[in-house]
């Protein structure tokens, strides 16, 4: 059964502290880890897809790892518009419970 | 690209009354979607695989008969939540994996389920 677990459950940084976001995981064949951001009564916007380890994205201030065990969500001088809860996911199916992100000002 | 809407996005309805919930995707075509049900501050419960021209696939507690799943076209599929109750007042989300053979789903901006 696949399992995914996201560390911290919720983290408070300062406008232009930098820090990471940790999805670990189990899965019977990996066939990609996702991650989304969730804001407030929306749906989930898609931001990375990785499929191998040592696989790095970017896209702004976030910059998404893989290794065989986990992931990571770096955020890069965050602003207060990255507060949201970043969830990953794998199998498609499986969603850990998110890390709620609040970048104060 | 890749945009996937809902709708109502919000609804209020009477117990014991139906609400159907559209999903569709704009601007690809989808051979699958997914309905989630979310619950505050906990993360997505997948409830139902959604195929093209077959009958969906339900998890494991899910009432077949309760929530009604159809995918008619590849950019449409319903979900109509039969009877409802307070207890199934919910925020449902659907999603949509583009046929081009990638695994990313597509979110749409979810619909918020009030039974009085």
């Amino acid at each position: 059964e696949d399992q995914v677990t996201q560390s911290p459950e919720a983290l408070r940084l300062q406008e232009g502290e930098s820090s990471s976001l940790n999805c670990s995981y189990t899965v019977s064949g990996l066939r990609g880890l996702f991650w989304y951001r969730q804001d407030p009564g929306k749906g989930p916007e898609f931001l990375f897809t990785l499929y191998s380890a040592g696989e790095e994205k970017e896209k702004e201030r976030l910059k998404a790892t893989l290794t065989k065990k986990e992931s990571f969500l770096h955020i890069t001088a965050p602003k207060p518009e990255d507060s949201a809860t970043y969830l990953c996911a794998v199998g498609q199916l499986t969603f850990g419970s998110g890390t709620q992100l609040t970048v104060l000002p | 690209g890749a945009v996937v809407s809902q709708h109502p996005s919000w609804v209020i309805c009477k117990s014991g009354t139906s609400v159907k919930i559209e999903c569709r995707s704009l601007d690809f075509q989808a051979t699958t979607m997914f309905w989630y049900r979310q619950f505050p501050k906990q993360s997505l419960m997948l409830m139902a695989t959604s195929n093209e021209g077959s009958k969906a696939t339900y998890e494991q507690g899910v009432e077949k008969d309760k929530f009604l799943i159809n995918h008619a076209s590849l950019t449409l599929s319903t979900l109509t939540v039969t009877s409802a109750h307070p207890e199934d007042s919910s925020f449902y989300i659907c999603s949509a994996r583009d046929q081009g053979g990638y695994e990313t789903q597509y979110f749409g901006p979810g619909t918020r389920l009030l039974v009085l």
